[in-house]
């Protein structure tokens, strides 16, 4: 079964880009749509952005103007760099597959990775 | 995009049943059919329960269902267990395209 494995930096400077990788084992990148989501400590839930295997993409609107999100097919992983980052970029980030395969993206996260914890910190 | 609605927290005892619900607005919970519900437990990643509204992946118990009226989701959990206590959060399409709930806590008496 696909199985999802944040990897990073556990701490980034403030102002600084953070970039996380995941990597995907036991099913290919391809012809899925792929998500980041993250939750501060102690906190909710928050979408992050999207990408689909083709390099597709859609953000947040409130982390847009700060995100990137890349795919690299070759190496069954796919990116997240989120740039001028603060004390409020702290949180556990999750990758997770959007539910079925296929050009019209399902709407719902199965399944997660086990999450990165990543500090803001100086 | 607001965060959808849910209570702080509900609890039940051992084989009764909980409601959780999750309330939007028309721009998301009420204009389309793509809720989703995910439990999790301390220190664990969110596990899928429930997907547009009312479909339950395979492996997932069926005293776990789901429903919508207008802009209120739910997640009714029926013959509540031990393993039960955790916390919850729905997540809607919103066209941004996604919103999550602000989460509840399950406490099983």
């Amino acid at each position: 079964q696909v199985q999802l494995q944040e990897s990073g930096p556990g701490l980034v400077k403030p102002s600084e880009t953070l970039s996380l990788t995941c990597t995907v084992s036991g099913g290919s990148i391809s012809n899925y749509y792929w998500s980041w989501i993250r939750q501060p400590p102690g906190k909710g839930l928050e979408w992050i952005g999207y990408i689909y295997y083709i390099g597709t993409t859609n953000y947040n609107p409130s982390l847009k103007s700060r995100v990137t999100i890349l795919v690299d097919t070759s190496k069954n992983q796919f990116t997240l760099k989120l740039t001028s980052v603060t004390a409020a970029d702290t949180a556990v980030y999750y990758c997770a597959r959007h539910g079925v395969g296929g050009y019209y993206v399902s709407n719902w996260f199965d399944p997660w990775g086990q999450g990165t914890l990543v500090t803001v910190s100086s | 995009q607001s965060a959808l609605t849910q209570p702080r927290s509900v609890s039940g005892s051992p084989g009764q049943s909980v409601t959780i619900s999750c309330t939007g607005t028309s721009s998301d919970v009420g204009g389309y059919n793509y809720v989703s519900w995910y439990q999790q437990h301390p220190g664990k990643a969110p596990k899928l329960l429930i997907y547009d509204v009312t479909k339950r992946p395979s492996g997932v118990p069926d005293r776990f269902s789901g429903s919508k009226s207008g802009n209120t989701a739910s997640l009714t959990i029926s013959g509540l267990q031990a393993e039960d206590e955790a916390d919850y959060y729905c997540c809607s399409y919103a066209g941004t395209p996604y919103v999550f709930g602000t989460g509840t806590k399950v406490t099983v008496l």
